[in-house]
């Protein structure tokens, strides 16, 4: 149980176009979904948290017209890179909670390369 | 302001021994704590965490220490298998953030024959 998929792996898009990766959870409901980026060799950083059918709460220095986030549902959270730059170029990782002990279940990442 | 630090970027272990991997925080709000397992290319996996009511966890082969005081958390690997090998991040959470994870840098283990 607690399976938390992304689509896609990986995109590779011109500079300038916009990328909408997908987070879901599987196999349970997800009171709250996260986002975080990663850069080589770096820690996970925590970019948004957002609740279904709420507005997402954007860490510090995150551009929340730029990484756009959607909670449609209680398995699903997208989040699109609007006019993405290859400074955008990172490793995008989301993750779910059920709430329980603050536990959160990670998806396998999706690969961003912006040319 | 890394709240949450992994001073030891890698280490080396032999298979069979223990692997030790050390952890530190400088917010005294944290009061819970969690190990993850992470392959290159591939999100984190879940190992073992621990609640600041406790000093000790022990899940199998993975042990974690938490000592309060020290604001000082490890995670003790008994006996290390090649398997093991990956990077380790410790995380941390404190009541009424909404399950918000502040993350380590990691610590590449790497589990030698």
């Amino acid at each position: 149980g607690a399976v938390v998929s992304q689509h896609p792996s990986r995109v590779i898009c011109k500079s300038g176009t916009s990328v909408k990766i997908e987070c879901r959870s599987l196999d349970f409901q997800a009171t709250t979904m996260f986002w975080y980026r990663q850069f080589p060799k770096q820690s996970l950083m925590l970019m948004a948290t957002s609740n279904e059918g709420s507005k997402a709460t954007y860490e510090q220095g995150v551009e929340k017209d730029k990484f756009l986030i959607n909670h449609a549902s209680l398995t699903l959270s997208t989040l699109t890179v609007t006019s993405a730059h290859p400074e955008d170029s990172s490793f995008y990782i989301c993750s779910a909670s059920r709430g329980f002990y603050n536990e959160q279940f990670f998806g396998p990442g999706t690969r961003l390369t912006v040319l | 302001d890394q709240q949450v630090k992994q001073n030891s970027p890698s280490l080396s272990v032999q298979e069979g021994r223990i692997s030790i991997l050390n952890c530190d925080y400088t917010n005294s709000m944290f009061d819970y704590f969690l190990w993850y397992k992470k392959y290159p290319a591939e999100g984190p996996t879940f190992l073992i965490s621990i609640s600041s009511i406790k000093d000790k966890n022990e899940d199998g082969r993975f042990t974690v220490f938490l000592n309060k005081s020290a604001k000082h958390l490890s995670l003790h690997i008994v006996p290390s298998q090649p398997g093991d090998s990956a990077v380790y991040f410790c995380a941390a959470s404190a009541t009424g953030t909404a399950s918000k994870l502040t993350f380590g840098t990691g610590t590449r283990l790497q589990v030698t024959l």
